[in-house]
């Protein structure tokens, strides 16, 4: 167990639709990253949060938009979802910025869109 | 451009055989460079890196991996294969900002297949 929530586990939607995907970091951890993989895609860093504010932008897209709380949990909001944005997203958390510590993996949310 | 590559999607290695699974990169300036490990339906786990330092760096689960600069390779190799290690690994490698934010690469993925 990595210490790294995700919920939910599975989420089914529809083209169109919105979905909020949800992690809790390790106890002590400031930052926040958010990975998508997929079969053509491969595992892709979206974007990191440190302490509550954006510090490192992948590749994610407009529709795409995330946001740590002080609680220091973080929210993926997807809109205007697509089939190709089904895959499977994880968050992971590390203790400093630079992202040189580990960093330790949520079990994944998968996403499929209909 | 900053990149990572892991030529081979697949290895097969016999039980009780070294392994090594291969990574190459290409970043402006110094690389950090990390392996990690995904078990089937669980997310990555970490299992070593490099940052500076001794070229051989020593890691999780009897894992290893050599830095060389020259080649820029980061290979990832065990002595003697367990069936249990037979998992997707992924090298990855950190771009720009020892002490600011930096963006992480990962490479494609190699499927470690031990055969008992």
């Amino acid at each position: 167990d990595s210490g790294v929530t995700q919920t939910p586990k599975h989420l089914i939607t529809a083209t169109g639709q919105r979905v909020t995907l949800r992690c809790s970091p390790r106890s002590g951890d400031l930052s926040v990253y958010w990975y998508q993989q997929s079969l053509d895609q491969g595992l892709q860093f979206l974007i990191q949060y440190y302490n509550g504010e954006e510090r490192a932008k992948g590749n994610i897209l407009e529709r795409f938009s995330a946001q740590q709380f002080p609680d220091l949990h973080s929210e993926l909001n997807l809109s205007s979802l697509e089939l190709g944005d089904s895959a499977l997203y994880f968050c992971a958390s590390s203790e400093g910025l630079a992202g040189l510590s580990e960093q330790f993996f949520g079990p994944g949310t998968r996403l499929t869109v209909l | 451009a900053q990149s990572v590559a892991q030529p081979e999607d697949q290895v097969n290695v016999a039980e009780g055989n070294p392994l090594t699974v291969k990574c190459t990169y290409s970043v402006s300036g110094n690389p950090y460079l990390f392996w990690y490990v995904q078990y089937p339906n669980r997310g990555l786990q970490f299992l070593l890196k490099y940052i500076t330092g001794d070229n051989l760096v020593k890691g999780s689960y009897g894992f290893e991996a050599e830095f060389n600069k020259s080649q820029t390779s980061f290979h990832l190799k065990k002595p003697s294969a367990l069936v249990s290690d037979s998992a997707l690994y992924f090298c990855a490698v950190i771009v720009a900002g020892y002490s600011s934010a930096s963006k992480i690469i990962f490479g494609s993925g190699t499927r470690l297949s031990i055969r008992p």
